[in-house]
């Protein structure tokens, strides 16, 4: 089975400043999908980012990229020009392109953003 | 607002108890999965369907049974529940069972069930 680790329980950011979330991942696939959540206090679960695995270009939405290391089984998450609102669980999952399709969720890490 | 319904929202109940939690899928999505978010566990998946049949088995324990009915809701029984079933339970749907990356899953909001 596919496993996630996200080793980073807790980090912290300024307003405005860069943050990188860590991810790690175990698989003998060579197609997967990956991907980034986040929920807030609200708990609802909304998709950041998404990565094919055999697209070498790093996936990026406005201040959200990745930085995707296929041979490495790395997939860190980049937040630009932090804000407030960025504040929130950020959860790193993989999907298997066979079988069954369900998300292989990591542990989270907190994000704090502070003014 | 992802599409995805999910009732009730809080649940208590006490040990042994049975309950079901609902959900209805985004507006022609097919496939539902529920998902587990418990403190000790984290996102766990549970079980997955697809157009009314059981596709995927996740940690789902023998306790727990779903179902998708021909109008494509969904329903997680849990029963003889005990105090380590309390958690918030996800259920997400995509269009199709999986493959392309047009297959995203959307989340509803979740049910938080307590356990007392």
């Amino acid at each position: 089975a596919q496993t996630v680790t996200q080793s980073q329980p807790e980090m912290s950011v300024q307003e405005a400043e860069t943050v990188t979330l860590s991810c790690t991942y175990d698989t003998s696939e060579s197609d997967y999908y990956l991907f980034w959540y986040k929920q807030p206090p609200s708990r609802q679960m909304i998709l950041v980012i998404r990565q094919e695995a055999y697209k070498q270009q790093n996936a990026t939405e406005n201040r959200f990229s990745v930085n995707f290391q296929k041979a490495a089984k790395s997939f860190s998450l980049k937040i630009s020009d932090s804000q407030l609102g960025d504040a929130a669980m950020y959860f790193c999952a993989y999907r298997s392109a066979q079988g069954g399709y369900a998300l292989n969720f990591g542990k989270g890490t907190s994000l704090l953003v502070t003014p | 607002d992802s599409g995805v319904t999910q009732t009730p929202k809080h649940l208590i109940t006490a040990t042994g108890q049975r309950v079901t939690l609902r959900c209805s899928p985004r507006s022609g999505d097919l496939s539902v999965y529920w998902y587990q978010q418990s403190l000790d566990q984290g996102l766990q998946f549970l079980i997955q369907y697809y157009n009314g049949e059981e596709r995927a088995k996740g940690n789902i324990l023998e306790r727990f049974s779903a179902q998708q009915f021909p109008d494509l809701h969904s329903e997680l029984n849990l029963s003889s529940l005990e105090l380590g079933d309390s958690a918030l339970y996800f259920c997400a749907s995509s269009p199709r069972t999986g493959g392309s990356m047009n297959t995203e899953a959307f989340f509803g909001q979740g049910t938080r069930l307590t356990v007392v």
